[in-house]
């Protein structure tokens, strides 16, 4: 099993609708969690943290996590073309002596 | 604030070369990291820095990388000497907190490199 864990994509998505980007990670004892954006060409940015259960919401951006699935979500309300790039879901280990990111997913939001 | 600085932006060398990339982290950033990025994938780890101290460069491949931050700021990645496959975009980004590799890290624009 990979340490972090997303589908490639790409997700395809018509515009004002919801993107649903999911992360599974493999260890139990992460206690954080990291989305960064990253356009083509472009070096990531951070859009999201998320430390405790639940959902973290910040604009149209919600972070949602599961520690007992070990499972990380990002929700995109009113997707917008220019949402439009690959988002990385970042798992550091429990020690925080090292950071996995995940493959990242694609994302297409259709005009 | 400026952010991180990388240079240069763009290196195409011929195999069998040397080749030397350059970062300045955002002042007060003590935690730097090195990673490489293939086409398709997420960044790989490199080499992390607390100040001027390697603490985890377990993904360095030492026969021919080799990193440097001597005064505990800027930060040099040297390959000796380069193959085909080492062709990748090298990131560089820093982050405030020390000791922990789970805080907010910005990243630089990186450094494409081409090896022919």
């Amino acid at each position: 099993q990979k340490e972090v864990e997303q589908n490639s994509g790409p997700l395809s998505v018509p515009e004002g609708a919801i993107a649903s980007l999911n992360c599974t990670y493999s260890d139990r004892g992460s206690q954080s969690f990291f989305w960064y954006r990253q356009y083509s060409g472009k070096s990531p940015e951070l859009i999201m943290f998320i430390y405790s259960n639940g959902d973290k919401e910040d604009g149209r951006f919600t972070a949602q996590l599961n520690k007992a699935s070990q499972y990380v979500s990002l929700l995109i309300r009113d997707s917008q073309p220019s949402d439009s790039a690959t988002y990385l879901c970042a798992v550091p280990s429990a020690s925080y002596q090292k950071v996995t990111f995940g493959i990242g997913t694609k994302l297409q939001v259709i005009p | 604030e400026a952010g991180v600085v990388q240079s240069p932006r763009y290196k195409i060398i011929e195999k069998k070369q040397p080749v030397a990339f350059w970062c300045n982290p955002i002042s007060g950033h003590n935690t730097l990291y090195w990673y490489l990025q293939n086409l398709g994938q997420g960044p790989e780890l490199l080499i992390r820095y607390e100040n001027e101290e390697a603490v985890d460069d377990s993904q360095l491949p030492k026969d021919r990388f080799s990193a440097e931050r001597l005064k505990g700021v800027d930060s040099t990645l040297k390959i000796q000497p380069a193959e085909l496959g080492d062709s990748a975009v090298y990131l560089c980004a820093s982050s405030s907190t020390s000791g922990r590799g789970g805080n907010e890290q910005f990243f630089g624009p990186g450094t494409r490199l081409t090896v022919l």
